[in-house]
Formats: C-alpha cells, sequence, structure tokens
C-alpha cells in the first residue's frame, strides 16, 4: 500500500507557482521521499528528492515539515508543458531492493 | 542518448501465446526492474535485478518471468499471456538499487484477449 497521500487534482495558472501537498504521516526516519511526474502515458520522469532538508533543483523546490510527516514540491514558475501526473512516493527498505512504493499522485492541469 | 528502450510499444494478442518484451539501457546500470501501471492501482513492481544473473520477484511475479544475462537487457516474458495481465508496461534503470534517481522507458501497452 502507498504511504503517501495527495490530492487527486489540482489547478494551476501559467506562470504562477504550483504548490503540490502530500502528506506521509507513517514515513520511517531513514526512508526518502521522491517527486515524479508522468506526462500523458509516457515512462515517469524523476524530479527530486529528500530525506529531512529541503532541496532544490533546476525543476522544483521540495519542502519537507519538520516532523517528516508532510512535504510540499514547489514548481516555482509553471508552464502547460509541466501538465502531467506528480506522485509523491516514498522509498522503502525491502531487504536488498529499495522500493518505490507509489501512489495514485495528482493530476496537474497548469491554464493558460 | 541515455535512453531506455522497450520493444514493442503497443501490442495485442491471444490468451495463451507466449511473448516477450524487450527492455535495453545504455547508461551501463546494474539495476532494473519491471512495473505494471493499472487505473486506480499505479505502479507496482513486478520484477527487479541488482545485476548480471541477479533477479528477484517484486510484489505482482505471477505469470512472468525475467532474465539478465547482459547487463543492458533485460526482457519481460509472458509464458501464457491471460486477460488479466492487458497492461501499461514499464521498465526502468539506476546504477544501482540505492541510486536516487530511476530512468523509464516510453512503455508498453499490452492487450490480451
Amino acid at each position: 500500500d502507498a504511504k503517501t497521500t495527495q490530492p487527486t487534482s489540482m489547478d494551476c495558472a501559467e506562470g504562477r507557482a504550483a504548490n503540490l501537498p502530500c502528506n506521509h504521516s507513517t514515513i520511517s526516519g531513514n526512508e526518502y521521499v521522491y517527486w515524479y511526474r508522468q506526462i500523458h502515458s509516457q515512462g515517469p520522469q524523476y524530479i527530486i528528492h529528500g530525506l529531512k532538508n529541503n532541496e532544490t533543483n533546476e525543476m522544483a523546490s521540495l519542502i519537507i515539515t519538520e516532523d517528516r510527516k508532510s512535504s510540499t514540491l514547489i514548481l516555482p514558475h509553471a508552464t502547460l508543458r509541466d501538465t502531467a501526473v506528480y506522485y509523491c512516493i516514498v522509498r522503502v527498505n525491502a531487504g536488498n531492493n529499495r522500493k518505490l512504493i507509489w501512489g495514485l499522485g495528482t493530476s496537474l492541469a497548469v491554464n493558460p | 542518448e541515455a535512453q531506455v528502450t522497450q520493444n514493442p510499444r503497443y501490442l495485442i494478442t491471444v490468451t495463451g501465446k507466449k511473448l516477450t518484451v524487450t527492455c535495453s539501457q545504455n547508461m551501463n546500470h546494474e539495476y532494473m526492474s519491471w512495473y505494471r501501471q493499472d487505473p486506480g492501482l499505479g505502479l507496482r513492481q513486478i520484477y527487479y535485478s541488482m545485476n548480471v544473473e541477479v533477479t528477484d520477484k517484486g510484489d505482482v511475479p505471477e505469470g512472468y518471468k525475467v532474465s539478465r544475462k547482459e547487463k543492458r537487457n533485460f526482457p519481460l516474458i509472458l509464458e501464457s499471456p491471460s486477460p488479466n495481465q492487458t497492461s501499461l508496461y514499464f521498465c526502468a534503470s539506476s546504477f544501482s538499487s540505492i541510486s536516487y534517481e530511476q530512468y523509464f522507458g516510453p512503455g508498453t501497452r499490452l492487450t490480451v484477449t
């Protein structure tokens, strides 16, 4: 079962920041939070990951609460090409397999 | 260009006819994995491989086989496909199982009638 909960869908105006929330209240201390996105039915694309600290890269920023029970992915200036399903994922340690537990994601629509 | 390729991209077949979906990566990745994606269920891992000749079951391995004879290739085999294996399949790879980023192929849409 997925360890994360996300809104089913969100809208954002082009050029504005998109803030996608995620709850992961049962996350363990050594489990990372990952964000991927999937455009149409293409292969998922990695965006960013984090453990405790906030992270930023060329695509997005990840804000993790101090208690690690939730996080927010921020797309600072959303474009139409950012319309996709965004997955917040917890990576668990399953023996020697570092497994990604996928939920159903948030469908983000960026509107002109 | 660094990529994961899958073939075929689309396949319609009949129950019981053996098929193979190929997956190849050109990034010298050790870790490879197969997922299936179904509406309302998200991505679920079928099999994974830590390295050549090392494979193991994921969450939904029933009805599937894999092999890893070469580092770059990780084919998914359906010996006797059934309609409940109709799905969108993705192959993914990463440098290792603890690597932060997995690279996904474009997907194979399989329909079993």
